[in-house]
């Protein structure tokens, strides 16, 4: 069975530094994860994915995330943070084959100015 | 890419009546429709898989008869939600695939507010 945990459900950073959101799952067979952003009263936007091949992916707005397979890990990083890049974030696993989602719990990146 | 709408995307009725919410694939048939709720400051949760033309899996937990999923067609699928009550307010979303190794896509979300 699969699952996700996001350590950390509030993480505040200040406007330039250094995002880090923190994603480890568990999967019985080779996942597909992604990294979706949620924005108050809205749907999700999916801002990576990995699937196979390249286990650095690199995704929208300048966020990237590494696929680590030993410590089952897909931590979401952006080198400068933006005031727009405050919102939750949320890490999702699927079987491979897109079907199935398994949602975190979410992080709420708060950006200080 | 490929977009999928809902529709309202606010609905508040009162206790006691029921309330559909329409999922659409605007530019591709979508095989597989996921429906998905979210309660405040907490992940998604999905609450059932529903194929074009065959009845919709539940998962463990969500009342079939009081959450009624129809997937009609390969464009739509409608979550209805009956006699609802003030619990049943939440965030529903939509997400739709073409099917087994094709990506999902989600919908904008409604919410529900039962007073």
């Amino acid at each position: 069975a699969q699952s996700v945990t996001q350590l950390g459900s509030h993480v505040s950073v200040s406007e330039g530094a250094l995002v880090l959101l923190r994603c480890n799952y568990s999967s019985s067979v080779p996942p597909y994860l992604f990294w979706y952003v949620q924005y108050p009263n809205q749907g999700l936007q999916l801002l990576l994915k990995y699937t196979t091949g390249a286990t650095l992916v690199k995704g929208i707005n300048g966020f990237e995330a590494e696929f680590k397979k030993s410590e089952t890990s897909f931590h979401l990083t952006k080198p400068s943070a933006h005031m727009s890049d405050a919102a939750e974030y949320f890490c999702a696993v699927s079987e491979g084959n897109f079907n199935k989602f398994y949602f975190g719990s979410g992080t709420k990146l708060n950006v200080k100015p | 890419g490929a977009v999928v709408s809902q529709h309202p995307s606010r609905v508040i009725c009162k206790s006691g009546t029921s309330v559909k919410i329409e999922c659409r694939s605007l530019d591709f048939q979508a095989t597989t429709m996921f429906w998905y709720r979210q309660f405040p400051k907490q992940s998604l949760m999905l609450m059932a898989t529903s194929n074009e033309g065959s009845k919709a899996t539940y998962e463990q937990g969500v009342e079939k008869d009081k959450f009624l999923i129809n997937h009609a067609s390969l464009t739509l699928s409608t979550l209805t939600v009956t006699s609802a009550h003030p619990e049943d307010s939440s965030f529903y979303i939509c997400s739709a695939t073409g099917g087994p190794g094709y990506e999902q896509y989600f919908g904008p979300g409604t919410r529900l507010t039962v007073t």
